[in-house]
């Protein structure tokens, strides 16, 4: 079985650039995760479809972080402007549960902001 | 999203030694209580999970135990390997929610 895929693995911009994420969940997983996780803590959840709707984007930084899953399948989070506390590894998991139940998570995109 | 205390932060155990660590929580309505482990650079990947309507569960050299009472739960690793060295994370979700909230991570070393 096929695990979640993400890309780039490293990425490296300046504040204020524009930087995107792009995961590719388990197939037959309907929900699909992208959670921050910032150096020594613990995953943060920044938002959760469900299919292609949105479940919970509550600690989503809406004024420059976006999220979309069109089709239901892959996704992509995108953070326009960036700024130096944006520094992180974005993870993306699946599930086949949508209640957080047996989380997949993929090997994140590890971003730092210059 | 629900608060999850995680202890302790850092653990370093002897090889074969047993490890527990605990987690707390507040909100009565959590009902599921996975546990995950990351080693470096790597993926978190779930070793164990429990609903709130068992006690205990065991896999192997792994058990997680809950306490609805207390509203904590615990990992114990037995009989521990230098390749059980890693960050665990605890995590929650709620009845009313499905967000998993995740603790802050105790990071565990055992030495050889």
């Amino acid at each position: 079985e096929a695990g979640v895929a993400q890309s780039p693995r490293y990425k490296i911009i300046e504040k204020r650039q524009s930087v995107a994420f792009w995961c590719n969940p388990i197939s037959g997983h309907a929900t699909l995760y992208w959670y921050q996780q910032i150096l020594g803590q613990g995953p943060k959840l920044l938002i959760q479809f469900q299919n292609n709707g949105v479940v919970d984007d509550s600690q989503l930084p809406k004024d420059r972080f976006s999220a979309e899953r069109l089709k239901g399948v892959d996704s992509t989070l995108k953070i326009q402007p960036a700024k130096l506390e944006d520094s992180a590894v974005y993870l993306c998991a699946s599930s086949a549960f949508g209640t957080g139940e047996k989380l997949f998570f993929g090997s994140g995109t590890q971003l730092s902001v210059l | 999203g629900e608060n999850v205390e995680q202890h302790p932060s850092t653990l370093s155990v002897q090889e074969g030694d047993s490890a527990v660590i605990k987690c707390t929580y507040s909100d009565s309505a959590s009902n599921y209580f996975p546990w995950y482990k990351q080693e470096l650079g790597k993926r978190p990947q779930l070793i164990i999970d429990i609903r709130s309507n068992v006690g205990e569960k065991k896999d192997q050299r792994i058990a997680v135990t809950l306490n609805k009472t207390a509203k904590h739960f615990s990992l114990h690793i037995t009989e521990t390997q230098p390749e059980d060295s890693a960050v665990y994370f605890c995590a929650l979700a709620g009845a009313g929610s499905y967000q998993l909230t995740f603790g802050k991570g105790t990071k565990l070393s055992v030495i050889p």
